[in-house]
């Protein structure tokens, strides 16, 4: 059964730091990973796809890195800001096709 | 181009009544998703619809039930609700399957 483990729970961090929040997978056998931000009582956003094949995806101040056989991904955010603040999740795809998702990552970003 | 819509957005419900639940995805998306949000359990996932037939499905219970119509629309039925159906209830979206997901804003089910 695939699990879906995020680390830190929580984190905060002040204004115009580097941050790498991680993600980690029991079952390497994945279609893609999704990562999304989700602000609170909101929906989802995507933020990054990486389909199994690849190693990274970036967008903007975002870069998501794609180990496959060692069950990992994680989510660089650069030069953070205020409006960053928000729960980080990510998602895998298994080969069944269910999306499974992490418990997520409360980050705060102080000014 | 509109995002994915999902109404209501709020609901009260008491113990043993149902409910109905509507999404309308991405013009041109076929795939529609449906997931169960609470602070205890996290994201979960309920079912899968594409081409109007139920792809997938997880590890709820019968009372949890959905359709899909011609134009891709989705609708989710939660029958003889209890305390614990309390929810963000999430609709997501994609071309086929596999691809990028994309969210709706919820609604957002308290039962009393």
């Amino acid at each position: 059964k695939q699990e879906v483990t995020q680390i830190p729970a929580a984190l905060s961090v002040p204004e115009g730091e580097n941050l790498v929040l991680n993600c980690s997978f029991t079952d390497s056998a994945i279609y893609n990973l999704q990562w999304f931000r989700q602000d609170p009582g909101k929906g989802l956003t995507s933020l990054l796809l990486i389909q199994s094949s690849q190693r990274e995806q970036t967008s903007g101040r975002l870069n998501a890195s794609l180990d496959k056989s060692s069950g990992r991904s994680t989510l660089y955010i650069a030069a953070s800001q205020p409006g960053d603040s928000a729960t980080y999740l990510c998602a895998v795809r298994n080969q069944g096709g269910k999306l499974i998702f992490g418990q997520g990552t409360e980050l705060s970003v102080k000014p | 181009k509109a995002g994915v819509t999902q109404t209501p957005r709020y609901l009260i419900k008491t113990r043993g009544q149902q409910v109905t639940l509507s999404c309308s995805p991405i013009s041109g998306h076929r795939s529609v998703s449906w997931y169960q949000q609470t602070p205890g359990q996290g994201l979960q996932f309920l079912f899968e619809y594409f081409s109007e037939t139920q792809r997938n499905k997880g590890n709820f219970p019968g009372r949890f039930s959905g359709r899909q119509f011609s134009n891709s629309r989705s609708e989710m039925n939660v029958s003889t609700l209890e305390l614990g159906d309390s929810a963000l209830y999430l609709c997501a979206s994609s071309k086929t399957g596999p691809n990028e997901q994309f969210f709706g804003p919820g609604t957002r089910l308290t039962v009393l």
